[in-house]
């Protein structure tokens, strides 16, 4: 059974700060890893989708990794700011399109101090 | 680009009553999945559903029912709600070649 675990739960970092979120998932057989962005009392919100074959996405101040055989996933947030703080969930997807099944790290609750 | 939409957002239920949370997608998108969100569980796949017609049950299915009649539509079905089922409940739709998922705003689930 695929496990993903992101460890700290809790993050608090001063403004400015470059960071680095960790995600690793026992099963290396996925077919892809998203990265999402929850608000309090809010929905999820799609921030990158690494496909198995690839190494990293890219968007804005936000870039992930992907190592599949080591089962690990990094999200970095360039010069963090107080609007990037939120939970910060991992996925990894065993299988495709139709039959995709979704497992979730629990998420990192990240906090930017101004 | 309304996405998934989910209705209602917050909901107040008393043990044993029946509802019925809503869930539209406009992406035509095969697959749909419901999810509950509890502290300290993390996001547990309720149901889900790869088509019209076709409906599966996921990690944690007891007490709830779906249906799939149409590519758009997914409810979800509590028949004789239960204080445990107190959750946020999320609805997703997954691209069939990304394989990129999708999520509506959330339902708020109180049951007293």
């Amino acid at each position: 059974k695929q496990e993903v675990t992101q460890i700290p739960a809790a993050l608090s970092v001063p403004e400015g700060e470059n960071l680095v979120l960790n995600c690793s998932f026992t099963d290396s057989a996925i077919y892809n890893l998203q990265w999402f962005r929850q608000d309090p009392g809010k929905g999820l919100t799609s921030l990158l989708l690494i496909q198995s074959s690839q190494r990293e996405q890219t968007s804005g101040r936000l870039n992930a990794s992907l190592d599949k055989s080591s089962g690990r996933s990094t999200l970095y947030i360039a010069a963090s700011q107080p609007g990037d703080s939120a939970t910060y969930l991992c996925a990894v997807s065993t299988n495709t399109g139709a039959n995709s099944k979704l497992t979730f790290g629990k998420g990192i609750t990240l906090s930017v101090r101004p | 680009n309304a996405g998934v939409t989910q209705t209602p957002k917050f909901q107040v239920l008393k043990t044993g009553q029946s509802m019925t949370l809503q869930c539209a997608q406009d992406m035509n998108h095969e697959y749909m999945s419901w999810y509950r969100q509890d502290p300290g569980m993390g996001l547990r796949l309720i149901h889900y559903s790869v088509g019209a017609g076709i409906t599966d049950q996921g990690e944690v299915p007891n007490g709830y029912n779906v249906s799939r009649s149409t590519t758009e539509d997914f409810p979800l079905r509590l028949l004789s709600a239960a204080p445990s089922q107190t959750s946020v409940y999320f609805c997703a739709s997954i691209h069939r070649d990304s394989s990129e998922a999708f999520f509506g705003q959330g339902t708020r689930l109180t049951v007293v």
